[in-house]
């Protein structure tokens, strides 16, 4: 079956940086897009990043554009999320999740079970 | 950027009744729209992609219907592990995503 596992979480200084990696198993990993979508205490989703399935192109939400950077390493099943220059408002439990099917306009049928990142000084 | 608007931020329902959920999109995103249930302490689960579709394993007691601009989630005779928040999405916008603010059903 399909599994999605974040890790790389934890408490971290505000300016300081955190990299997250989600790594995949049960299905083909190197053919479907993937994303990061959070959500901060108490609030709603907020998507943050996707990367199509071969690395060729990602795209960032403006609250993370220019700080967060998303890659990949489809021979480790596994995307991370880069991120830099961490804010107070980036504290939130992080999400990796894949496309419904290979290609564009798809929603997220599985989802990791999110990891944690609190950003206090 | 489309914005996603849910109504009502909360639903009280008992238990058998049905629930029904709005969701409105700022554009035409046609049917790249879907719902997600999303329970304490656990991450969000599809139920609905585009716009009428269940999800494997989704009850049939889940319904989804609209396009365009508008729609709505219908769940007919709530049991009690439907009380959960709610969230539409978006994916008209590639590679832009947006959710909506989500909706709490309670009992």
């Amino acid at each position: 079956q399909v599994q999605l596992v974040e890790s790389g979480g934890g408490v971290v200084q505000p300016g300081r940086s955190l990299r997250l990696s989600c790594e995949g198993s049960g299905f083909t990993f190197s053919t479907y897009g993937m994303h990061w979508v959070r959500q901060a205490p108490g609030k709603g989703l907020e998507w943050v990043a996707l990367m199509t399935y071969d690395g060729g192109f990602e795209h960032y939400a403006d609250s993370v554009k220019g700080r967060f950077t998303i890659s990949r390493d489809n021979s480790k099943n596994t995307v991370y999320l880069q991120m830099n220059s961490l804010r107070v408002e980036d504290t939130a439990v992080y999400y990796c999740a894949k496309d419904q099917w290979s290609g564009s306009y798809y929603p997220f049928d599985h989802w990791g079970q999110g990891i944690l990142v609190t950003v206090s000084s | 950027e489309i914005v996603m608007t849910q109504s009502p931020a909360t639903l009280s329902v008992s238990p058998g009744e049905r629930a029904t959920l709005s969701c409105r999109s700022s554009q035409n995103i046609r049917s790249n729209f879907a719902w997600y249930q999303q329970k304490p302490g656990q991450a969000p689960r599809l139920l609905i992609y585009g716009a009428s579709t269940r999800a494997t394993g989704v009850p049939a007691r889940f319904s989804g219907s609209g396009s365009g601009t508008d729609f709505t989630l219908t769940i007919s005779s709530l049991q009690s592990e439907d009380f959960a928040v709610y969230y539409c999405q978006q994916y008209s916008d590639w590679p832009m995503y947006t959710f909506g603010q989500g909706t709490k059903l309670e009992i």
